[in-house]
């Protein structure tokens, strides 16, 4: 079965900072990967997807890199804002029929 | 959220009682989930649809049962809730399913979230 581990469980930087979080995941046979940011109380708001034939993707102040053959794959956040306060959840799409996630890094950004 | 709703948001019911989450989407995606979230498990898939009244079981389908009668509507049933069963639920859509050239296909969109207590 697929496990997906995101460390460290929380983050705490001030703002202005650049920061990265990290995914790893056991089987690398994926089809994609999906970075999402949770806020308190909400649903879950996709932020990037990463087909497993590419390597990364950027969308604002955001990159995602994805190394298929090490498992791992990151998200770069640029200038951190307290407004990127929340959780981010990473999650993998295998050839089952299933989207394993992780179980978030909680960010705090600090004014 | 916009394209898919989740009903109720909240709810508190009893042990033995039975409950039924309605997810509504209106951008005629094939693809209807239902994950629930738990502190320490992440999310994780109860069952999932494929079509109209194509559906099939999820990673913890025990106690629960889903209904998808028209396109736009996935219905999760608890028929006799147990206090493991208080979670978030969430319902996601996805306009593909495991893999199209079009990446924006692939993006799975969630509802709000529906909180259950089961006292």
């Amino acid at each position: 079965k697929q496990e997906v581990t995101q460390i460290p469980a929380a983050l705490s930087v001030p703002e202005g900072e650049n920061l990265v979080l990290n995914c790893s995941f056991t089987d690398s046979a994926i089809y994609n990967l999906q970075w999402f940011r949770q806020d308190p109380g909400k649903g879950l708001t996709s932020l990037l997807l990463i087909q497993s034939s590419q390597r990364e993707q950027t969308s604002g102040r955001l990159n995602a890199s994805l190394d298929k053959s090490s498992g791992r794959s990151t998200l770069y956040i640029a200038a951190s804002q307290p407004g990127d306060s929340a959780t981010y959840l990473c999650a993998v799409k295998t050839g089952a029929n299933n989207l394993f996630f992780g179980t978030g890094t909680r960010l705090t950004v600090i004014p | 959220d916009a394209g898919i709703t989740q009903s109720p948001r909240h709810k508190v019911t009893e042990t033995g009682t039975p409950v039924t989450l309605r997810c509504h989407q209106t951008e005629n995606h094939r693809y209807m989930y239902w994950y629930r979230q738990d502190p320490g498990h992440g999310l994780r898939l109860i069952h999932y649809s494929y079509g109209v009244k194509d559906t099939d079981k999820g990673e913890v389908s025990d106690g629960y049962s889903v209904s998808r009668s028209k396109t736009e509507d996935f219905l999760l049933t608890l028929e006799s809730a147990t206090s493991s069963q208080t979670s978030v639920y969430f319902c996601a859509i996805s306009h593909s399913y495991t893999y199209s050239i079009d990446s924006g296909a692939n993006v799975l969109t969630f509802g709000a979230g529906s909180r259950l207590t089961v006292l």
